[in-house]
């Protein structure tokens, strides 16, 4: 039962371009939501966060937005840089005192030059 | 550079073998964690040392045993392994609980089981 789903396995998009990457979630518990960005052969890094007490939330190039009522996330890359070519995993965690933190199945992202 | 640092890199070991993987992180990061991912899946948790204690085990087979002698190492015992129990493990920290505190990620051990 995948309750962080990344309907998008693979996305490119040309540099200089906006990247878009999506991500619903099924379990009404969630209120904390993270991304997550992975090189090969590295670990997993994290970009941003949002809680569901807000619905957008930007860093520099990176914003994520929340649209609690659609169970649905995403994450804007503006502009797309090559170095933003990388495995994008979207995360989500139920509540203060939970410690699990449950992934989506990810989304490959390249940056055409 | 990362800095939770996962040893070794990769691990080859048959099914009879005894095996440990060692994480290790210096941010006084009181929360660690075992994640274990397999190929074009995400990553599954395995296990959660809060303060030094076990708080989460999601239900792992008996054959794979945490182990946090204090709050910068983290080590996961391997022993009478599966095939299928080939995968990245990789190791976490974050500063307190999940919720509110990211977590680093090492860069994982990749093991394959024979």
């Amino acid at each position: 039962d995948q309750q962080v789903k990344q309907n998008s396995p693979s996305l490119s998009v040309q540099e200089g371009r906006i990247s878009i990457l999506n991500c619903d979630y099924t379990n009404s518990m969630f209120d904390y939501f993270l991304w997550y960005k992975k090189y090969p052969a590295e670990g997993p890094t994290f970009l941003i966060s949002i809680s569901s007490i807000k619905d957008k939330n930007e860093d520099g190039r990176f914003t994520v937005f929340l649209n609690k009522s659609a169970k649905h996330l995403s994450l804007h890359i503006v502009p797309s840089q090559p170095g933003d070519s990388a495995v994008y995993f979207c995360a989500a965690i139920a509540g203060r005192g939970n410690e699990k933190l449950t992934f989506g199945t990810g989304t490959r992202l390249t940056i055409i030059p | 550079d990362t800095e939770v640092t996962q040893t070794p890199k990769h691990l080859v070991m048959g099914m009879t073998n005894k095996k440990s993987l060692k994480c290790e992180q210096h941010m006084g990061h009181r929360a660690m964690y075992w994640y274990k991912q397999k190929a074009k899946k995400p990553p599954e948790l395995m296990f959660v040392y809060s303060y030094e204690k076990l708080s989460i085990n999601e239900s792992v087979p008996s054959r794979f045993s945490p182990e946090c002698p204090n709050s910068s190492l983290l080590n996961l015992h391997l022993h009478a392994l599966q095939p299928e129990d080939s995968a990245l493990y990789l190791c976490a920290s974050s500063q307190e609980r999940a919720y509110n505190s990211p977590l680093h990620f090492g860069n994982g051990t990749r093991l394959t089981v024979t």
